[in-house]
């Protein structure tokens, strides 16, 4: 199984809502991430777990917050959302958290907050 | 057609001919490169990598370069195809290896 699974694919929720993302894979890979895209624009690091434990957090606010329950597991819980938070959110996955490790990616999930 | 990628973020060929993307980075400790392929409405698509330590790359008709020099790495696609249409981003991995750092992105459309 090579492949990062994410779900759902589209999720509009209101700024008073409470969400999970999901993401999944089954590679074996110890080191997961969470990146946001805007249109048109490369894709943002957030967050970089590695053997599940939180290494990075780039500075992103503490209404998304992220859980790795286990290593095949990544979920990001959104909380009171601002409409400029929708986005593309995009899940990968990664051998190890160290250079030279491809960086598998799954499909996103698109968000619109309104 | 050939495009500087961070300066010129669009880029359209005709079908058959080779493509060139570029893209300048900046981090002289990076060490590891990717070129992603993004179609819309998904996520990005390894095409092919490189480590500092080669200047060259080939895989099935794609081509990366790297010049280290001066901080330069371009993607080269032969024949392009319908199929290749999307937005390019080359992406560099520090040595501490945490993360990548994504480019600006190009968009390649190939013209039937």
């Amino acid at each position: 199984d090579t492949e990062v699974t994410q779900t759902p694919k589209h999720l509009v929720m209101g700024m008073t809502n409470k969400k999970s993302l999901k993401c999944e894979q089954h590679m074996g890979h110890r080191a997961m991430y969470w990146y946001k895209q805007k249109a048109k624009k490369p894709p943002e690091l957030m967050f970089v777990y590695s053997y599940e434990k939180l290494s990075i957090n780039e500075s992103v606010p503490s209404r998304f917050s992220p859980e790795c329950p286990n290593s095949s597991l990544l979920n990001l819980h959104l909380h009171a959302l601002q409409p400029e938070d929708s986005a593309l959110y995009l899940c990968a996955s990664s051998q190890e958290g160290t250079s030279g490790n491809e960086q598998f990616f799954g499909p996103g999930t698109r968000l619109t907050v309104l | 057609g050939e495009s500087v990628g961070l300066h010129l973020p669009t880029l359209s060929v005709q079908e058959g001919d080779n493509s060139i993307i570029n893209c300048a980075y900046s981090n002289s400790a990076s060490d590891y490169f990717i070129w992603y392929k993004q179609e819309s409405g998904k996520g990005p698509q390894f095409i092919i990598d490189i480590r500092s330590n080669m200047d060259k790359r080939q895989g099935q008709r794609v081509t990366v370069l790297l010049n280290k020099t001066v901080k330069h790495l371009s993607l080269q696609i032969a024949a392009t195809q319908p199929g290749d249409s999307a937005v390019y981003f080359c992406a560099e991995n520090d040595i501490a290896g945490n993360q990548f750092y994504f480019g600006t992105g190009t968009s390649l459309t190939v013209i039937p």
